[in-house]
């Protein structure tokens, strides 16, 4: 199975700032079938990104998914105080699907 | 809008089987992949495997050997069963619709948590 990576684990910023965030995975995702997830505490992920690079509906345009072959990368390019929270990276190119261990952004 | 909503016992006794139903609100279950992530405390989520609205299914090989769902479209409804559980298995469970082309999850269900304990 294609094993992610996520870096950092924390990212420290303040509002206003530009987060990049990085998801590397193991082995090529084909098609960059991959997506970003945003998850708050006690709530359930949200889809942010599809396709490498594809905003979900309703997803504001400060977040940008770039990216292809084993190199990802999720950019919020503003922060906004809601969006401090923990993010993972997720590949549907090869079964299992599988997903990143989490990278959480917190307010420096 | 689609919506999710999980339903099943929050306290399972080792060995015994976890079952769990989503109900699908607000949409048709016909003619999607419906899928079943786990996420124990404090850690990342896992796959469990997703069904189509035909019954034909895909698990996770980690899990196979223990997992069985189920569908039943007139109460739009899906279902997952976890046999032989452990304190491996305590976790919250989520429901969640597969992309319309490709395996991406949205929307989610609220997600419920499942404690195996004696």
């Amino acid at each position: 199975e294609i094993v992610l990576t996520q870096s950092p684990g924390t990212l420290s910023l303040s509002p206003g700032e530009r987060a990049t965030l990085s998801c590397r995975a193991s082995q090529s995702v084909s098609s960059s079938y991959l997506a970003w997830y945003q998850q708050k505490p006690g709530q359930a992920p949200r889809l942010l990104i599809y396709g490498a690079s594809s905003r979900a509906t309703g997803i504001p345009d400060r977040f940008s998914g770039s990216g292809s072959g084993t190199d990802f990368t999720l950019t919020i390019s503003r922060l906004e105080p809601e969006d401090f929270a923990v993010y993972y990276c997720q590949q549907y190119g090869s079964s299992p699907e599988t997903f990143g261990q989490g990278t959480k952004v917190e307010i420096k | 809008q689609v919506q999710l909503q999980e339903s099943g016992p929050g306290l399972v006794k080792p060995s015994e089987t976890l079952s769990l139903t989503c109900t699908v609100s607000g949409g048709s279950i016909s003619s999607y992949y419906w899928s079943w992530i786990r996420q124990p405390a404090g850690k990342g989520l896992e796959w469990i495997g997703r069904i189509y609205t035909s019954g034909s299914t895909n698990y996770n090989p980690s899990l196979k050997s223990r997992v069985t769902m189920s569908v039943d479209t007139s109460k739009n409804q899906f279902s997952l069963k976890l046999s032989s559980v452990t304190a491996a298995d305590t976790a919250v469970y989520y429901c969640a619709r597969d992309g319309v082309s490709g395996n991406w999850f949205d929307p989610w269900g609220q997600g419920t948590l499942v404690t195996v304990s004696s």
